[in-house]
């Protein structure tokens, strides 16, 4: 496996609490990605980035916000956690844009009450 | 946006046979297809992928055709074994973005 690891990889909070996971990668790749996996809606994207303070929205990005101050790390943000997020969400990381291979992190499992 | 669509979502093969899962796209701009296999509770992992350059693309048991003029592209697995029981993703990538399918749960029957 790549060299990413994610944490926590399992979380319960309450509705209302702020929520803040982090990826961090050894491979020095530019690209990171947030996404969140459900049942019968396969990945779908959160944020994603191009390079430190570089970010941009994914199709899922309302109530979520990311911060990438480092090549290696890029934190996902939870303001303020719903039951509607609780999901299993997976960070992965790409050489470069478009037609690369990407490779995902082990997943952090997050039940909102 | 992308929009992918994956069928069928659920498949079932006796061992030894043949798997096809089949994924349209919609943007003509996608250029790159990966496939991805997920065992229960791991992380998604490439297993093959395809560019939009080239329409057939083979790694020993694994295949994957693509048809830009119809925006299909299709996962061939032969000789099927139980550990080829986990769920299959496609996507497409018409730049920064990645576009997945809702995946498809192959479960083979020894």
């Amino acid at each position: 496996d790549a060299g990413i690891t994610q944490s926590p990889r399992h979380k319960v909070t309450e509705t209302g609490t702020p929520v803040t996971l982090r990826c961090h990668q050894t491979e020095n790749h530019r690209y990171m990605y947030w996404y969140r996996q459900d049942p019968g809606h396969g990945l779908r994207l959160i944020h994603y980035s191009y390079g430190v303070k570089d970010t941009d929205k994914g199709e899922v990005s309302d109530g979520y916000s990311v911060s990438r101050s480092k090549t290696e790390d890029f934190l996902l943000t939870l303001e303020s956690a719903t039951s509607s997020q609780t999901s299993v969400y997976f960070c992965a990381i790409s050489e470069s844009k478009g037609a690369e291979t990407q490779y995902f992190g082990p997943g952090t499992r997050l039940l909102v009450l | 946006g992308e929009n992918v669509e994956q069928h069928p979502s659920t498949l079932s093969v006796q061992e030894g046979d043949s798997a096809v899962i089949k994924c349209t796209y919609s943007d003509s701009a996608s250029n790159y297809f990966p496939w991805y296999k997920q065992e229960l509770g791991k992380r998604p992992q490439l297993i093959i992928d395809i560019r939009s350059n080239v329409g057939e693309k083979k790694d020993q048991r694994i295949a994957v055709t693509l048809n830009k003029t119809a925006k299909h592209f299709s996962l061939h697995i032969t000789e099927t074994q139980p550990e080829d029981s986990a769920v299959y993703f496609c996507a497409a990538s018409p730049g920064n973005q990645f576009y997945f399918g809702t995946g498809t749960s192959l479960t083979v029957i020894p």
